[in-house]
């Protein structure tokens, strides 16, 4: 079964850190680009950042509004994705998905199509 | 306030359809793939279509998508109960070099 389980979530003090993971089961997790989305409650879904898989067009992006706080990184070798949360704000809480980019046939949809989604994790950023 | 324009809601009676239109900029929609999702309370998002009109399998073809310019629509035909959810549209920015998503629709089947 193809399957994403993120965890690391939890309650965090403004300014205080957070490291999220996000475990792949079920595909050849090296050769697919992940990513993380979030949605804070009562809000829409926000994409938090992006990185490429073994393709070789690579890329490492974030959204403006997490730039120079998170940092996406990978473990491919423990088919990991994770997502390292410095100086968090009370704007950042929300729940947070890792999402698989979508590759039917081979050919990679990088701009927003994800078919495979965890249940997410939450984090709640308060004194 | 998103890049990418939606309507907060939709309703239509059991059977009918609804469109869900998305509107964007040269940036965005106009010179890049649309994707849409539903998305239930405490689920995770359902990848409805991808490359602007394509459904991935398993996806009924009551969901259907168009693009022209700067605006996509999503299609629902025949509309079900278990239809109720937030829908989004969603795509890259290049001069933000980011994705993109619209502030999400909720659908209402009265």
């Amino acid at each position: 079964e193809v399957r994403l389980v993120e965890s690391g979530g939890g309650l965090v003090k403004p300014g205080g850190s957070l490291r999220l993971s996000c475990a792949a089961s079920g595909f050849a997790f090296s050769t697919y680009g992940m990513n993380w989305v979030r949605q804070a409650p009562g809000k829409g879904l926000e994409w938090v950042s992006g990185m490429s898989g073994s393709s070789p067009y690579k890329y490492n992006v974030v959204a403006d509004s997490v730039k120079g706080r998170f940092t996406i990184s990978r473990d491919d070798a423990k088919n990991s994705l994770f997502l390292q949360m410095n100086s968090l704000r009370a704007e950042d809480t929300a729940v947070y998905y890792c999402a698989r980019v979508y590759c039917p046939d081979g050919v990679c949809f990088s701009g927003g199509a994800f078919d495979i989604w965890g249940q997410g994790t939450m984090v709640t950023v308060s004194s | 306030q998103s890049v990418l324009t939606q309507p907060p809601s939709v309703s239509a009676a059991p059977g009918q359809r609804v469109t869900i239109s998305c509107s964007g900029g040269s940036s965005n929609i106009a010179n890049n793939y649309v994707s849409w999702y539903q998305h239930l309370p405490g689920t995770a998002p359902k990848l409805l279509i991808y490359d602007n009109n394509k459904r991935p399998s398993g996806i009924p073809d009551r969901f259907s998508a168009s693009k022209s310019g700067t605006s996509a629509t999503l299609g629902i035909t025949g509309l079900q109960t278990g239809d109720e959810a937030d829908y989004y549209c969603v795509t890259w920015d290049t001069s933000l070099s980011a994705v993109i998503f619209g502030g999400g629709t909720e659908v209402t089947v009265l």
